[in-house]
């Protein structure tokens, strides 16, 4: 069973603060997502890698960075957490970069509240 | 513009009762679709992928490129079918494959 992890599932951050959103996948995938998931708007792609320190702009990059060190390892990092962040932010991993076979595997999520 | 479209943010039907929910998309290539679930705290989830033509807890959907539709239906829906409902297209762009771009979901209630 393939398995993504998120390092929280709740997370409480004041306006201005960095936060670090950690996702750890144990499959060797190579590709690895951060989506955001808000009411009404759906699942939104925040960034996304296809490698070890390669990254790759979403639809929704603006206020984000990201970090991916290591296969396995692939972080979040709001630079300057505003309320408009609040938000419930999934990590995802594939296998590869085929569409029609490439199952994306989600992490549980991580509820961020910006106070 | 690639772009994937669910009308209805809120379907709710009787047990029993057939259920489908719609799937629209735009897209100039051949274009990869899929079903995601999410059932109440439990993790987003592969449902199904046009390409297996498969059925899945009694889910089945068909590509229809002339109507660009990717509608999921089930002849009678169960209490456990509720839950957020999500399509998605695998996009390609830039140098830059494998991406899917979701809809907005629609969330299924199944009423006893």
């Amino acid at each position: 069973d393939v398995k993504v992890t998120q390092s929280s599932r709740y997370l409480v951050k004041r306006t201005g603060e960095k936060v670090f959103l950690e996702c750890v996948q144990d499959m060797d995938h190579e590709n690895m997502f951060w989506y955001r998931q808000d009411p009404g708007l759906g699942l939104r792609l925040i960034y996304f890698s296809y490698d070890v320190k390669m990254k790759e702009k979403g639809d929704i990059p603006e206020g984000y960075s990201v970090s991916r060190e290591k296969k396995e390892r692939f972080s979040l990092i709001l630079e300057s957490a505003s309320t408009n962040q609040t938000s419930m932010y999934l990590c995802a991993s594939s296998l590869n970069r085929t569409p029609s076979t490439d199952t994306q595997y989600f992490g549980p999520g991580t509820r961020l509240t910006v106070l | 513009a690639q772009r994937v479209t669910q009308p209805e943010k809120l379907l709710s039907v009787f047990k029993g009762a057939p259920v489908e929910l719609k799937c629209n998309y735009s897209y100039s290539g051949s274009p990869e679709l899929f079903w995601y679930v999410q059932y109440s705290r439990q993790r987003l989830q592969l449902l199904l992928r046009h390409i297996s033509r498969e059925s899945i807890k009694g889910f089945t959907a068909d590509l229809n490129k002339g109507e660009t539709s990717f509608h999921l239906k089930k002849p009678f829906a169960q209490e456990e079918d509720s839950a957020m409902y999500y399509c998605a297209l695998s996009s390609y762009y830039g140098g830059s494959q494998g991406n899917l771009i979701f809809g907005k979901g629609t969330k299924l209630s199944v009423k006893p």
